[in-house]
This record gives structure tokens, sequence and C-alpha cells, in this order.
């Protein structure tokens, strides 16, 4: 079936560094994207989304890039902090206008 | 409104007792949405309100779950004679539609541990 994809479960990266994570989804239909993060113990908290429409989308240190020619996501997290040390998540609206499909999600570890 | 709140936060039971979660959402948000999550893996799709009406259900993982959402605000998760397997992190998140956005926002989940 359909499902929504991460390249890599881990990632270990220095402070101050700048972080990318990837993400694989493989239904043509998807038209709305988003990234989570989440720590030990909580909900996954929004990070940031795109629709299709863009192929690029800018917030505070976070940037994501759609590419919809080869069905592939990432999220760019500039000088990465200690705090952002978590799993994160990206979503796939999937053409459903309610649902959201994820991934297994990614490790980020962050070096001081 | 400082967001989804989830009541308890962790619910320890043994194997065949029922258990109830609750989900307050944000106040002026109308959709509102369980997922499930297990150890290793993303949040699980279970089941959604819009305003009082649950509009999907499909995905509930047996008849032993239910939902509601009886005034279209609060909504409770119900499993009856809870399994082993049924341990996990349940989370409500919630949406407001019809403001251009599809984003959900979660809250803090609800840790089961089925004894």
């Amino acid at each position: 079936g359909e499902s929504v994809g991460l390249h890599l479960p881990t990632l270990s990266v220095q402070e101050g560094d700048n972080s990318i994570i990837n993400c694989a989804y493989s239904n043509s239909a998807s038209d709305y994207f988003i990234w989570y993060k989440q720590e030990s113990g909580k909900g996954p908290q929004f990070i940031i989304d795109i629709r299709s429409n863009m192929d690029k989308r800018q917030g505070q240190r976070v940037t994501v890039l759609l590419n919809k020619t080869v069905k592939h996501l990432s999220l760019q997290i500039a000088a990465t902090q200690p705090g952002d040390s978590a799993v994160y998540f990206c979503a796939d609206s999937g053409g459903s206008n309610y649902k959201l499909t994820f991934g297994k999600g990614t490790l980020l570890t962050v070096n001081p | 409104d400082t967001g989804v709140s989830q009541n308890p936060r962790h619910k320890i039971t043994k194997r065949g007792q029922n258990v109830t979660f609750r989900c307050d959402p944000i106040s002026e948000h109308n959709r509102l949405y369980w997922y499930r999550q297990t150890l290793g893996q993303g949040p699980e799709f279970l089941t959604y309100f819009q305003n009082e009406a649950q509009l999907e259900k499909s995905r509930l993982l047996s008849d032993r779950f239910s939902a509601e959402r009886p005034k279209g605000s609060f909504s409770t998760l119900e499993i009856q004679r809870t399994e082993q397997g049924d341990s996990a992190m349940y989370l409500c998140a919630s949406s407001s539609v019809g403001q251009g956005s599809e984003k959900l926002l979660f809250g803090s989940g609800t840790q089961l541990s089925v004894l």
C-alpha cells in the first residue's frame, strides 16, 4: 500500500550545524504535508506545513522543501541546538481532507 | 486556551478492564481526532469528529473501541475488555476546518499500560 516513509531512522549532528531530515512519499494524490517534532513522553508538536502547489516554505530556523517529481520532502533546521533533539515525523494527507498518515520518524540527536 | 488537553496522562490497568480517556480540544476548533502511537512508530489514525458528528470510524481497531463527542466539545475514547496489545499512547488532536489549514494540533497523550 501507499505510505509515507523516512530515508534515515537516526541523525546525529553537532550543535550549530545545519540538519536535513528527509522523507519520501508514494501517494500521488498527496497535496498537503506537515512536519512534527516529538519529544519523549509528549505529543507531536507542529513545526511547519506545505501544500503541493509550493516547493519551499520557510519558518523560524526551519525550511521545508517539496519535490513532487520524485515525491520527496525534506526539513532543514538551521544552526541546530540541543533543544532540537527529538523524533521528527513527516505526515501526509494522501488526498484526504481529514486524515494524516505518518511515517516512522527520524531521531535527531544534537551533540554539544 | 493553552492547547489540547488530555486526561489522564498515564493509565495502568489490568487486562479485561474498561478504560476511558478524555480530550478537551482547542475551543474554537471544530474537528477532533484520535490517534494511537506505539513505541518506535508514527501516530496511527483511529477516528475523527466534525462538531458532534463522528464522520470516520472504520479505523477503530475493533468493536471494543468507541469514541464520543456528545456536545461537540470534549471527547472520550473508551476501550472495553482491554488486552495487552492495547498498550500504547493515545493521542488527541484538533483542527479548525474552513480557515485554510488542515494543521492538527496534538495533546500530550494518554499512555496506557495493560498488565
